[in-house]
């Protein structure tokens, strides 16, 4: 059984770009979840993808956007790109049903360095 | 809204010391409790979790009980080794998506 995975480990990008983040999904999950974790922090919930649809939205502003594919797959994409939104992403994915989600396995997480 | 407030870090400890680190949540009803663990490097292990009051969590020699009178999930350990050198989050679940809220972290140095 494959875990989650994060791609890229690493990314360095300069104020006002663009950034794709990519999860791949725990065998047999459908659902994706995406925090985000500041230095010395906790994960704050950015917003969560359950069978490709939203599924709920953290305080986080419209450009941090994302999809989930049909594999339940998923990408986090932030737009014009801040110096506060340097942190580490973190990808987690559990097997949701209606009204449950079951526990969240994490991805290693993407550290992105915006410079 | 919800929250999670867990004891501020550094702790550091010797080899065979017991361990408590405090957390405290507010919510509304009943959120599920979680702790997790965080290696350097590395992503959030889900450490252990208790989802009604006075419910256990139990993992590794690691215990937390669900305290709705006041609110709590300390976590314990009788005895510390030096592999549990990590940062510990505390965690609450609650709502139809049932994101987790956490709390920002204990850093734990054990010494041998």
């Amino acid at each position: 059984e494959t875990g989650v995975t994060q791609s890229p480990t690493h990314l360095i990008k300069t104020r006002g770009q663009q950034v794709t983040l990519r999860c791949s999904s725990q065998s047999g999950h459908n659902t994706v979840s995406w925090y985000q974790q500041a230095l010395g922090q906790g994960p704050q919930f950015i917003f969560q993808y359950y069978r490709e649809e939203e599924n709920g939205r953290g305080n986080f502003p419209p450009r941090f956007s994302g999809l989930q594919f049909p594999n339940y797959s998923s990408e986090l994409n932030v737009n014009a790109l801040e110096l506060d939104d340097s942190a580490l992403y973190l990808c987690a994915s559990s097997l949701g049903a209606s009204g449950t989600i079951y526990e969240q396995y994490f991805g290693p997480g993407t550290r992105l360095t915006v410079t | 809204g919800n929250s999670v407030t867990q004891m501020e870090g550094p702790v550091t400890l010797s080899e065979e010391a017991f361990l408590t680190i405090n957390c405290t949540y507010t919510a509304t009803g009943y959120p599920s409790l979680f702790w997790y663990v965080q290696y350097p490097g590395e992503g959030l292990q889900l450490l252990l979790k208790a989802t009604k009051a006075d419910d256990k969590g139990s993992n590794k020699g690691f215990e937390a009980t669900y305290r709705k009178e006041t609110t709590s999930f300390h976590l314990e350990k009788g005895s510390v080794q030096v592999s549990d050198s990590a940062v510990y989050f505390c965690a609450l679940s609650k709502g139809s998506n049932y994101k987790l809220t956490f709390g920002k972290g204990t850093l734990l140095t054990v010494n041998p």
